[in-house]
């Protein structure tokens, strides 16, 4: 399967817990997304990379979120000290450079992680 | 500021009948739009994007800027377009072109 991949698929914490997530992009994408999804909710931005680069956070990435995308390839995403308001979807998207800065490339997504805070 | 709508939560259509899925945008600049769906236990796709104007599984959506809509539609659905469908809206380069969803609308076409 050449598509986005995350791990793991279900991750149930107990709160205050730290957790990590993983995503490995398709491997010629530059750019990588996450996106978090609540019941009921759009998928919604949470940050971005261009490469390694972390480029743009969203507000909604709280202080205990931390994303880091060494050597522009695979990327985690870490929560610590989680709260019940964590439990969610956590969505991976990977998408090509844009060649032509009025236009994006299709992002692919992963199947999501699934947390739960107990 | 961005925003993204889909009013309906649950759209019931019998097979045959015509289906039209509601979006709804606010952006200042020149806006891309797109259609992401997601089947059962399958991941979130692309259906189409207003740039390509394409159509796809027998879907369409015109962009219309006057009155700001990105209305996704087909004429005779089919039970396999069962499905939650989402609208989202591309931010611009410094973004990274993250995408702005909607609520999304679930659609059951029924026999």
């Amino acid at each position: 399967d050449t598509g986005v991949s995350q791990n793991p698929r279900h991750k149930i914490t107990k709160r205050g817990q730290n957790v990590t997530f993983r995503c490995d992009p398709i491997s010629e994408h530059n750019r990588l997304y996450w996106y978090r999804q609540t019941l009921g909710q759009g998928p919604e931005f949470l940050t971005y990379f261009q490469n390694e680069a972390q480029l743009e956070k969203s507000r909604l990435l709280s202080d205990r979120f931390s994303a880091e995308r060494p050597k522009g390839s695979f990327s985690t995403l870490e929560i610590q000290r989680t709260e019940q308001g964590d439990s969610a979807m956590y969505l991976c998207a990977s998408s090509l450079d844009s060649w032509d800065s009025r236009y994006s490339y299709e992002q692919y997504f992963g199947p999501g992680t699934r947390l739960t805070v107990t | 500021a961005q925003r993204v709508t889909q009013p309906e939560k649950l759209l019931s259509v019998f097979k045959g009948a015509p289906v039209e899925l509601k979006c709804n945008y606010s952006y200042s600049g020149s806006p891309e739009l797109f259609w992401y769906v997601q089947y059962s236990r399958q991941r979130l796709q692309l259906l189409l994007r207003h740039i390509s104007r394409e159509s796809i599984k027998g879907f369409t959506a015109d962009l219309n800027k006057g009155e700001t809509s990105f209305h996704l539609k087909k004429p005779f659905a089919q039970e396999e377009d069962s499905a939650m469908y989402y609208c989202a809206l591309s931010g611009n380069s410094n973004s990274g072109y993250a995408l702005n969803f909607g609520k999304g609308t679930s659609l059951l076409v029924t026999p």
